[in-house]
């Protein structure tokens, strides 16, 4: 099972700007497709963005295109998140996380099986 | 967006009772549908993937099914370990894949 682990959270005044970090390790990290979720207090993970292996396609939660840009070094092994134009609604606890595929001829199906311990991250002034 | 509703939002069990959530999509999202444990202080881990396939390393009092719109995850015999939230996940077509809002399972 892999490893991973988040770092770069912090409390920043809105508008301000963040670069979040996930150390991957015990897998072949340029393999897998990457997540960033967060999760405020008491409510749901939300799901923040994607990453393809390659790095080539990524995708954005409606709530943060345009400010947030996903990012990764596969000779690094490391994920990131750099987050600008922060609002107070984007404090929660940021989560890595591993995309987990099983395929059977065309059809896939995706989890999140591996996740880090989060980095918690505080917008206020 | 594919909504995601998860009943009830908080249950209360003893141990060794059968425990269903359910939760419904708000469209038709086939069979792409995960469950995940969240215990306090942790991050989610999931549990079913596809409706009805056990991640590995799962015990196998778990089980999920159901398609389309409508899905349930049972727990069979409730074990000590078990009480946690759970939350539903869609992985239907491109993201975002939205989360139900949960289900706290707690100890009567």
């Amino acid at each position: 099972e892999g490893q991973l682990v988040e770092s770069g959270g912090g409390l920043v005044k809105p508008g301000g700007s963040l670069r979040l970090s996930c150390a991957a390790s015990r897998f072949t990290f340029s393999s897998y497709e990457m997540i960033w979720l967060r999760q405020a207090p008491g409510k749901a993970p939300e799901w923040v963005s994607y990453i393809s292996s390659s790095g080539t396609t990524t995708y954005y939660a409606e709530s943060v295109k345009g400010r947030f840009t996903i990012s990764r070094d596969n000779v690094k092994d490391s994920l990131y998140l750099q987050m600008n134009s922060l609002r107070a609604e984007d404090s929660a606890l940021y989560y890595c996380a591993r995309e987990f595929e099983d395929c059977s001829g065309t059809t896939c199906y995706e989890g999140f099986d591996s996740w880090g311990q989060g980095t918690l991250v505080t917008v206020s002034s | 967006d594919i909504q995601m509703t998860q009943s009830p939002s908080s249950l209360s069990a003893s141990v060794g009772d059968r425990v269903i959530i359910t939760c419904r999509a708000s469209q038709s999202i086939k069979n792409y549908l995960n469950w995940y444990q969240q215990k306090p202080g942790k991050a989610p881990k999931l549990l079913i993937y596809a409706a009805s396939s056990l991640q590995s390393g799962v015990p196998s009092r778990f089980s999920g099914s159901g398609s389309g719109t409508d899905f349930t995850l049972t727990i069979s015999s409730l074990q000590p370990e078990d009480f946690a939230t759970y939350y539903c996940q869609q992985s239907y077509s491109t993201p975002p894949y939205t989360f139900g809002q949960g289900t706290k399972l707690e100890i009567k």
